[in-house]
Formats: structure tokens, sequence, C-alpha cells
């Protein structure tokens, strides 16, 4: 099966920089994704990486080491729009299935 | 349209009933997810189609649950004898092809009473 962990809540002020962290477990890795989600709003695909290293977008960026199953989304000049939940999610792919799995989500408050 | 759309947006049942919830997943797409969502929590995975191959019913919950996806489009999740602990919200998405972009409808907001 799969399993992804996230701190469960994240504080931080306006402007400032935060790093939300997933680690994970399963099967067929394929790559790992980024969603936000507003509270009462769906979540939002943010970014995705299959490969190892840095991909940016903006004030978000995220990271990935496939050898310790390990990814991170950076949020930079924080904004009180951020405040949301993050999900990190899995692909993997095993027989004919290539599903999405998502972490339990970490929840930012960011404080003026 | 041009995202997913899900009805009803919100559903009240009394304990015992079947409900039905739709998607319309955006046009062309051959990835469609069904997902639930309690109130302050994750997506639980339930159910996964990719074009013509069988689903991944992995994560359906029990054997009330049941999903189709007709013509490779629009999909309906069932739930059969409702119980109080089906309350949650129900998000369907699709993909272009599976993976990692998924595109989520609104959600349809499911009340057993």
């Amino acid at each position: 099966g799969q399993s992804l962990e996230q701190p469960s809540e994240v504080t931080a002020v306006e402007g400032a920089i935060v790093q939300i962290n997933c680690t994970y477990q399963t099967s067929g890795f394929y790559g790992l994704s980024w969603y936000q989600q507003h509270d009462g709003g769906a979540p939002t695909f943010l970014s995705y990486n299959a490969l190892d290293g840095l991909e940016e977008t903006g004030r978000f960026s995220s990271f990935l080491s496939r050898s310790d199953s390990y990814g991170y989304l950076l949020l930079q000049e924080l904004q009180m729009k951020d405040s949301a939940s993050y999900f990190c999610a899995v692909s993997s792919v095993g027989g004919a299935t290539n599903k999405l799995i998502f972490g339990t989500g970490t929840l930012l408050a960011v404080q003026p | 349209g041009a995202g997913v759309s899900q009805s009803p947006s919100n559903k009240v049942t009394e304990k015992g009933k079947d409900v039905e919830l739709r998607c319309d997943p955006i046009s062309g797409h051959t990835a469609l997810y069904w997902y639930r969502q309690s109130l302050g929590q994750g997506l639980e995975f339930l159910i996964y189609f990719q074009g013509n191959s069988a689903p991944d019913k992995s994560g359906l919950p029990s054997d009330r649950f049941s999903a189709e996806r007709t013509g490779g489009s629009v999909s309906t999740l069932t739930i059969q004898r409702t119980q109080q602990e089906d309350s949650a919200v129900y998000l369907c998405a699709s993909s272009p092809t599976g993976g990692a972009e998924a595109f989520f409808g609104q959600g349809t907001r499911l009340t057993v009473v």
C-alpha cells in the first residue's frame, strides 16, 4: 500500500518562507504532486516532480529526493491568501493502474 | 463546461436510503477519481477509472459503495443503505492521462441523518 506523512499544521508570518515536508512509502513510485485547498474549496494542483531536484513555479517550489522517499513544498514571500491546506500526493503505478494517493494535509496559517 | 462538474452540490438523506452522486469530467480526460473527505481530514481514495481498463476499486470502504463510468465519461458513485459515518464531502477529479495533475470538482456534501 501507500502511506504519506506531513506535518499537520504550520504557522508563519507574511513575507516569510515556509517549507512543508512530505515523506512517503509506496511501491511503483512514479511522482510526487502538491495540491492546495482553501477552506470549503476544491483542491487545486500546484506542482509535480517525477525526477530528483527542485521545480520552481513563481513563489512556489517543490523538491523531490527519490532515494530518500522525501519531498517538500517551499512557499516564498508568504501572503495571507496562502493560508490553506497543502497536500502531497504520490502517483504510483501498479498493473494497469496509476492512481493518485494523498497525504493527510498540512494546514498553513499565515499571520500578519 | 470547462471544469469538472459534480451534482448535487449538497445532499441530505435519511439513514438507510440509497444515494447517487454524479461527476462530469473534463472532456477528453481518460482518468477519473473519486475521493472522500471528512471535515478537516485528508482525501481518502475510493476508486479510479482509466480509459477502458478495469477500475481500481481498492479504496471502496464497503460493498455498499459502487461506482460506474459510462462511455468513458460521466461517472456515478452509489452508496446503498447509507450510514451516518458516510457523511462527508465526495470529490471527483479527472486527469488527461492519470497521475500527476488532477482537476477537482467542487464536491458533493453528503449528510446522513
